[in-house]
């Protein structure tokens, strides 16, 4: 099984609404990441949790706020956010270790609308 | 420092025809090379992977891409078009550079549009 899920599909929120994004995966795999992607760009990566620690921030605003509560499940929780910040909201996992660098699996995304 | 350049960013065939979409890359590590294809409003879905072994690549759907370590390449190709390859096609490469996982970085992506 390579899926990733991810819930909701869809998404429209007020700029002072709280909402959570939920991913999940059953692969075993100890890496997981949240992407942005706007339209007609690639993805731009936000977060990587590495063994339910998050390693990597890439300076994203801290009206996103990550959790990796274990190591099948990833949330992003929203507050305040910015008609900005609409996007395709996109969750992968990966193994870690070893010596070459492992492929990530994505999931459908979330489409994020903000009013 | 890695960079991915996809060299047309808008690809056109006709069904049954052959796809050629193309990639450059850098990177100071020995690195492992992707090709992703993301259809309208869906996530991203892996074609095939270069990870130091062969440097022919098959992956799903006809898809298959050659490593040419000496013209820093990674072309995507595919014998004959179908309608459902329409989509836009991401060549990705990662190294770990020192860390436990890979960090991707993406072309800017070439969609492909087929005719019938």
């Amino acid at each position: 099984d390579t899926e990733v899920t991810q819930t909701p599909k869809h998404l429209v929120m007020g700029m002072t609404n709280k909402k959570s994004l939920k991913c999940e995966q059953h692969m075993g795999h100890r890496a997981m990441y949240w992407y942005k992607q706007k339209a007609k760009k690639p993805p731009e990566l936000m977060f990587v949790y590495s063994y339910e620690k998050l390693s990597i921030n890439e300076s994203v605003p801290s009206r996103f706020s990550p959790e990796c509560p274990n190591s099948s499940l990833l949330n992003l929780h929203l507050h305040a956010l910015q008609p900005e910040d609409s996007a395709l909201y996109l969750c992968a996992s990966s193994l870690v270790g070893g010596t070459s660098s492992y492929e990530q699996y994505f999931g459908p995304g979330t489409r994020l609308t903000v009013t | 420092a890695q960079s991915v350049t996809q060299l047309d960013s808008h690809v056109s065939v006709s069904e049954g025809t052959p796809v050629l979409l193309r990639c450059n890359y850098s990177s100071s590590y020995s690195p492992s090379l992707f090709w992703y294809v993301q259809h309208p409003n869906k996530g991203l879905q892996l074609l095939l992977k270069y990870t130091s072994a062969a440097t022919l690549v098959k992956g799903i759907n006809g898809f298959e891409a050659e490593f040419k370590k000496s013209e820093t390449s990674f072309h995507l190709t595919k014998p004959s078009a179908h309608m459902s390859d329409a989509a836009e096609y991401f060549c990705v490469v990662s190294d770990r550079g020192g860390t436990s996982y890979g960090k991707l970085t993406f072309g800017q992506g070439t969609i492909l549009t087929v005719h019938p």
